[in-house]
């Protein structure tokens, strides 16, 4: 059975750095195919798609933050580390990961339960 | 930058049939996947590459694409079908989710 669960800061002030933890369990990114990604969703708006880390470290970012985030994966503690610079109140939302495999079609097939991340002086 | 396009909200009779649509760009050409999200819940894939349930998902659930449109049907839609769905491909690598709808069941 695959998990996932976010970990990070709260509050975030404006400027700072966020680092996010994703730890999870049931595969392993030292599998062909295997991939984790971040998405968020502030309150009450749509998913927005951060970032994908695969098994062989390919590293993918979203063209509009591409040049504020970083995807780093530790696969010997099972963890996948989100790093965005220059926080925003416009940042304000909840930070999902997510598991990324081949076999259903590279869709977001397992989810974390998500953590909070408020951005405020 | 590759756009999504769904309608905000969708209503349907209880038992009767829903269906949301994703539009894009050639979309026909693109694995398709649609999620459903419940408050206060992570999203759930209901539907992968297109047309394919993930087990546990009931097959009152069915997806088609083609042209520059994909549907995802809710058939003898239920209560507990009220929820936001969002549609989702890679172009180019990123990841690009739509809009989401509301599905509200009358």
């Amino acid at each position: 059975q695959i998990t996932l669960k976010e970990s990070g800061p709260a509050p975030v002030k404006p400027t700072q750095t966020l680092t996010l933890t994703c730890t999870f369990s049931g595969f392993s990114l030292s599998t062909s195919g295997e991939g984790v990604g971040w998405i968020r969703q502030p309150p009450g708006k749509a998913l927005e798609w951060l970032a994908l880390i695969y098994w062989d470290d390919d590293k993918r970012y979203s063209p509009a933050l591409n040049s504020r985030l970083t995807i780093t994966k530790d696969t010997s503690k099972n963890q996948v580390l989100l790093t965005m610079t220059n926080m925003d109140p416009g940042d304000s939302a909840t930070y999902y990961c997510t598991h990324v495999t081949p076999r259903r079609g590279n869709s977001f097939d397992f989810w974390g339960q998500g953590t909070k991340v408020a951005v405020s002086s | 930058s590759y756009e999504l396009t769904q309608p905000l909200s969708v209503s349907v009779a209880l038992g009767q049939t829903a269906r949301i649509t994703c539009g894009g760009n050639n979309i026909g050409n693109k694995n398709v996947h649609w999620y459903q999200q419940k408050p206060g819940q992570a999203p759930v894939v209901v539907i992968y590459s297109d047309a394919n349930r993930p087990s546990g998902i009931p097959e009152r659930f069915s997806g088609s694409n083609s042209g520059n449109m994909a549907t995802l049907t809710i058939s003898r839609a239920q209560a507990g079908d009220e929820a936001d769905y969002y549609c989702q491909v890679w172009d180019s690598s990123t990841g690009v989710f739509g809009g989401g709808t509301k599905v509200t069941v009358l």
